[in-house]
């Protein structure tokens, strides 16, 4: 079946500093990932996602790396703050969605 | 709009009871999704639907079925319950033409 992983199960960084999230998965055929947000006691919400024909995608705040040679992606969060706090998965999709097992983010103030 | 909608929010259960779990969403996504989350664990998907009258088998959907009667509802039905099924539920749903999937709020099972 399908493998995604994450590197780190859990991470700490300071208020403010950049936050890097990884992700590998195993589905050299696989075109397309996300990563979710998930908060204590609530279900997964979007944070974004990228398609296999980019190495690179910006949203608000973060941004997505993906590099298909190591089948690895990253999830890059800019001055984080305490709101962050929370577990992160990334999935990889085609008819069905693999989830990887979630890091999770500690801010500390 | 309301999103996706779980009832009910938490259930304890005995060993071998039967339940349902209800799952509406009123974003006439034709896609809808059943998964479970261990603790500590990512999600693993039980069963889905590609519209209604259509349903597929995911990685874990020994234990469980589901039904796609209407676009908007996709019930989960535990017949046997088993302590194995202790999990936290995710419904979702999604539109065919986007990636991103909306979830709801989850339903906490405990089977004892």
């Amino acid at each position: 079946g399908e493998s995604v992983g994450l590197h780190l199960p859990t991470l700490s960084v300071q208020e403010g500093d950049n936050s890097i999230i990884n992700c590998a998965y195993s589905n050299s055929a696989s075109d397309y990932f996300i990563w979710y947000k998930q908060e204590s006691g609530k279900g997964p919400q979007f944070i974004i996602d990228i398609r296999s024909n980019m190495d690179k995608r910006q949203g608000q705040r973060v941004t997505v790396l993906l590099n298909k040679t190591v089948k690895h992606l990253s999830l890059q969060i800019a001055a984080t703050q305490p709101g962050d706090s929370a577990v992160y998965f990334c999935a990889e999709t085609g008819n069905q969605f693999y989830f990887g097992t979630g890091t999770s983010l500690t801010v500390i103030p | 709009n309301a999103g996706v909608t779980q009832t009910p929010k938490f259930r304890i259960l005995k060993i071998g009871q039967s339940m349902t779990l209800q799952c509406a969403q009123d974003m006439n996504h034709n896609y809808m999704y059943w998964y479970r989350q261990d603790p500590g664990m990512g999600l693993k998907l039980i069963y889905y639907s590609v519209g209604a009258g259509i349903t597929d088998k995911g990685e874990v959907p020994n234990g469980y079925n589901v039904s796609r009667s209407t676009t908007e509802d996709f019930p989960l039905r535990l017949e046997l319950a088993a302590p194995s099924q202790t999990s936290v539920y995710f419904c979702a749903s999604k539109d065919k033409r986007a990636g991103e999937q909306y979830f709801g709020p989850g339903t906490r099972l405990t089977v004892t």
